[in-house]
């Protein structure tokens, strides 16, 4: 079946420009995820949804980024003014939810993120 | 409290050697230790989980030991192949609060023939 897909899975800018990144979940899955990767790092989580609603937004790095999900599917990651420390994978996850047996989190392939 | 500390950093084993990945945690509220596998371009894929109630879990020849008094847990691959090549990551988290899996920062293992 059908994975979480993400898109685009390349994406230089320029210092400065605005960035969309898209994450397709797996049909029926309610919690979504998205995680920072930096070179020869761990993953960072940036936010959480469930459902629409992001109940925690703590990993946030600035007020450049901000995400949303319509729909309770697809969710958008947008990133303002981008910075060179942007650069990095960026990475959707989701899980049926978020408790009891259904925690297992299936990762999509990534949005390579280069700032130039 | 939050942090996952992960070593080594790199590991290189030989064709059927055993590979060891350890891991130590702070927080006493977490009660769920997954380990994922990523290969070069791809996202991470769960490999196994444990949770405190068991000593160790194995499933082929991954085993997941974890020494709940020393907070600690660790990933044992048993007869490596070059095909176990990858990025190993280890997490932890509440079960019940999984929006938090925590994050080791990666262990890259090569295996060489």
């Amino acid at each position: 079946g059908a994975g979480v897909s993400q898109s685009p899975s390349n994406k230089v800018t320029e210092k400065g420009k605005d960035v969309e990144l898209r994450c397709d979940p797996i049909s029926g899955h309610t919690a979504l995820y998205w995680y920072r990767q930096s070179l020869g790092q761990g993953l960072e989580f940036l936010i959480y949804f469930q459902g629409n609603s992001a109940p925690d937004k703590s990993g946030l790095p600035s007020d450049r980024f901000s995400a949303e999900r319509t729909g309770g599917s697809v969710s958008t990651l947008t990133i303002q003014r981008t910075q060179q420390e942007d650069s990095a994978v960026y990475l959707c996850a989701s899980s049926l939810d978020n408790s009891g047996l259904s925690y297992e989190q299936y990762f999509g392939p990534g949005t390579r993120l280069t700032v130039t | 409290q939050q942090q996952v500390k992960q070593s080594p950093q790199s590991l290189i084993v030989q064709k059927g050697g055993i590979s060891i990945i350890n891991c130590a945690y702070e927080n006493t509220a977490f009660d769920y230790f997954p380990w994922y596998q990523q290969f070069p371009g791809k996202g991470p894929a769960l490999l196994i989980a444990i949770r405190p109630d068991v000593s160790e879990k194995k499933e082929g020849r991954f085993t997941i030991s974890f020494n709940k008094s020393a907070k600690q847990f660790s990933l044992h691959i048993m007869d490596s192949q070059p095909g176990d090549s990858a990025t190993y990551f280890c997490a932890a988290s509440t079960l019940y609060n999984t929006d938090k899996l925590i994050f080791g920062t990666g262990t890259r293992l090569q295996v060489f023939p």
